[in-house]
């Protein structure tokens, strides 16, 4: 089976903008979560969606936001970026029996 | 606050000999997952012990859990340089209970230099 993918890879981006990341997740996996990875805050949990549905929200301000489609593919957004929100963006696809596997990860600096 | 903390921060020992890292946790948990990152990549999934086990083996790896005093340990044994990365321990935030993916709380890691 392939593994969860992640486009891009990597992303600059300036103070303001907006950005959107993707996830696909590996074949017959139907939860997606998103992280966050900083040297300062390590890594934290962001959201987890499941059938088109956030079921779960870590402690991320409003402009973390997300959606998963029907395929199970997922897109997270980060609208109004600010430099503290430079980070690795890990997604993971979760099997039935709880292991969540992660991607490569999109690396966003914001400048 | 962090669920996980491991235990060394850093370690350093030379190929060939075992390497023990060790988890703590301060609530309940249903199960506990071992990750391995190299040089900030992704997160590679090593093993996820169920609070109902004991002791897990994989390969060179060897994960045991211990509820009564919510701690874990992943132990390499005949390590190679390959195997220097990252370790983190990571259990499940709580805050989902309906059978599915619960987000998980990691620790900061254990930074693991296998010298040749």
């Amino acid at each position: 089976k392939a593994g969860v993918t992640q486009t891009p890879r990597y992303l600059i981006k300036t103070r303001g903008q907006q950005v959107t990341l993707s996830c696909s997740p590996i074949s017959g996996h139907r939860s997606v979560s998103w992280y966050q990875q900083t040297p300062g805050q390590g890594l934290q949990f962001l959201f987890e969606y499941f059938s088109e549905t956030q079921r779960n929200k870590g402690n991320f301000p409003g402009r973390f936001s997300g959606r998963q489609f029907s395929n199970s593919r997922s897109e997270m957004n980060v609208s109004t970026l600010e430099l503290g929100d430079s980070a690795l963006y890990l997604c993971a696809s979760s099997s039935t029996l709880g292991e969540q596997f992660f991607g490569p990860g999109t690396r966003l600096t914001v400048l | 606050s962090q669920q996980g903390e491991e235990d060394p921060q850093a370690l350093s020992i030379q190929e060939g000999e075992n390497a023990t890292m060790n988890c703590s946790y301060k609530t309940s948990i249903n199960n506990l997952q071992w990750y391995r990152q190299n040089s900030g990549r992704g997160l590679v999934h090593l093993i996820l012990i169920r609070s109902n086990e004991r002791e897990k083996h994989s390969g060179r790896l060897r994960v045991t859990l211990d509820t009564s005093k919510k701690s874990s340990s992943l132990l390499i044994t005949a390590s190679r340089a390959a195997d220097t990365a990252s370790y983190f321990c990571a259990t499940p935030t709580g805050r989902y209970s309906g059978g599915g993916a619960d987000g998980l709380t990691f620790g900061k890691g254990t930074h693991l230099i296998i010298q040749p």
